[in-house]
C-alpha cells in the first residue's frame, strides 16, 4: 500500500531564505506527483504536477523534482516571502485512474 | 479557471441530524471526489464518482453516502451525524485520467 511521508512537519525560516520541502513515497510505480498549497481554513491549490516520465517542473520561484527510483520528491522555494506561509502537501497517483494518496503536509512559516 | 464550489463553508449540526454537503464544478469534469481532512491524519478519501449515477467507496465510506444525479453536482450525505464526523470536508474534481485535481474551498462541519 502506497504511503507518502513529508518531513519536516513544520518549518520556520526568515524571509529571503531558499528552502526545500521533502516528500517520500514507498511505491515507486507512480503515474504522477502533485504539490499543493493550503492556506488555513481553505481548500488546496495545485502548485506543480510532475508526470512519472519527468524529472522536474518549475513555476516562478518554485521548482519540484522527482526521483522515482528513490521514491522522493522535493519542492524548492527560492527567496521565500511571508506570503509563502502555508501548508504544503504532496500527493502521488498510482495510475491514470488511480486516486491520489496524500502526505500529511509541511507547515511553513516565513518570518518577516 | 476551474471552479469547484462548496455551498456551505461552515455548518453546525446536532448529533443524529441528516447533513447534506453540496459540491458543484463548472468545468464538465467527469470525476468528482469527497475527502475529509483531520489534524494528524491528513486527507482521506470518502467516496468518488467517475460518472453520473456512479459512485465508488474510498478509504473511509462508513457513515456516509453520496449522490450524483447531474454531472456537475456531487453531494455528500451524513444520514445520522455523529461527533466523530466533525471535520473539514473537501470536494475535488478532475477529467478522466486527468493529471490534476482541483479542490473547492472546503466545508467545516461541527457536530455537537
Amino acid at each position: 500500500k502506497q504511503e507518502v511521508t513529508q518531513i519536516p512537519a513544520a518549518l520556520s525560516v526568515p524571509e529571503g531564505e531558499n528552502l526545500v520541502l521533502n516528500c517520500s513515497f514507498t511505491d515507486s510505480a507512480i503515474y504522477n506527483l502533485q504539490w499543493f498549497r493550503q492556506d488555513p481554513g481553505k481548500g488546496l491549490t495545485s502548485l506543480l504536477l510532475i508526470q512519472s516520465s519527468q524529472r522536474e517542473q518549475t513555476s516562478g520561484r518554485l521548482n519540484a523534482s522527482l526521483d522515482k527510483s528513490s521514491g522522493r520528491s522535493t519542492l524548492y522555494i527560492a527567496a521565500s516571502q511571508p506570503g509563502d506561509s502555508a501548508t504544503y502537501l504532496c500527493a502521488v497517483k498510482g495510475g491514470s485512474q488511480g486516486n491520489l494518496i496524500f502526505g500529511k503536509g509541511t507547515k511553513l512559516s516565513v518570518k518577516p | 479557471d476551474v471552479k469547484v464550489t462548496q455551498s456551505s463553508r461552515y455548518l453546525v449540526k446536532r448529533t443524529g441530524e441528516k447533513v447534506f454537503l453540496e459540491c458543484v464544478q463548472d468545468m464538465d469534469h467527469e470525476n468528482m471526489f469527497w475527502y475529509r481532512q483531520d489534524p494528524g491524519l491528513g486527507l482521506r478519501l470518502i467516496y468518488f464518482s467517475y460518472d453520473v449515477k456512479m459512485k465508488e467507496k474510498g478509504d473511509i465510506p462508513e457513515g456516509y453516502s453520496v449522490s450524483r444525479e447531474k454531472k456537475e453536482r456531487f453531494s455528500l450525505i451524513l444520514e445520522s451525524a455523529s461527533t466523530n464526523q466533525t471535520s473539514m470536508y473537501l470536494c475535488a474534481s478532475s477529467t478522466p485520467g486527468g493529471p490534476e485535481l482541483f479542490f473547492g474551498e472546503g466545508s467545516r462541519l461541527t457536530v455537537l
